[in-house]
């Protein structure tokens, strides 16, 4: 079980970007997941989750009408473009898979990509 | 929104020491709550889910508790990988997950 991020660069702020995460090692189609970020030195701050099927989407009042959440079940792939990106948006970005089991709780996470809003 | 305070923000202790830490909600979650430690340069790792229940493969002396708004994580007998940061997560409480604030476990 593996969840692999990608896509994290140095952006101008206004500037836009688009992460991607690609899972492996367990059926993709079948969980919902997350986006969680971590500022340099700061806590977790949830991001953003899409249902399996992606039907249900939610963001955090930070990034709503900025960001959105996808994914593409035929390639095992998460995604999260990220637009009017500004300093508050630096972090280390993980993708992570919400489970039922847990009551919706993030068990496995991937590595995490940084994103660094910066001119 | 439902706000995740935890407290302390930091603490020291000793190996061998039992150490608590308390996420606190601004209205009641039922037991919709999860702990998580992390350590410098690497992802979280689920500890807790359902405010009680212990992850598979985590080590027993890692046990949690609590219902409603307040909750504990306890960490028995404290072992040098132990050291780490300790986060509390609102989940199953659809718009919103909201994370605590970390709690640094330091040695003392």
């Amino acid at each position: 079980v593996q969840l692999v991020e990608s896509g994290g660069t140095l952006v101008q702020p206004g500037g836009s970007l688009r992460l991607s995460c690609a899972a492996s090692g367990f059926t993709f189609s079948a969980y919902s997941m997350n986006w969680v970020r971590q500022a340099p030195g700061k806590g977790l701050e949830w991001v953003s989750y899409i249902s399996s099927s992606s039907s249900t989407i939610y963001y955090a009042d930070s990034v709503k009408g900025r960001f959105t959440i996808s994914r593409d079940n035929a390639k095992d792939s998460l995604y999260l473009q990220m637009n009017s990106l500004s300093a508050e948006d630096t972090a280390v970005y993980y993708c992570a898979q919400a489970d039922i089991t847990y009551y919706y709780a993030m068990d496995v996470w991937g590595q995490g990509t940084t994103v660094t809003v910066s001119s | 929104d439902i706000q995740m305070t935890q407290s302390p923000s930091s603490m020291s202790a000793s190996i061998g020491d039992t150490v608590t830490i308390t996420c606190r909600a601004s209205q009641g979650i039922s037991g919709w709550l999860a702990w998580y430690q992390q350590k410098p340069g690497k992802a979280p790792r689920l500890l807790i889910y359902a405010a009680s229940s212990l992850q598979s493969g985590v080590p027993s002396r890692f046990s949690g508790s609590g219902s409603g708004t307040d909750f504990t994580l306890t960490i028995s007998s404290l072992q040098p990988e132990d050291f780490a940061t300790y986060y509390c997560l609102l989940a199953n409480r659809f718009p919103q997950f909201t994370f605590g604030g970390g709690t640094k476990v330091e040695i003392k």
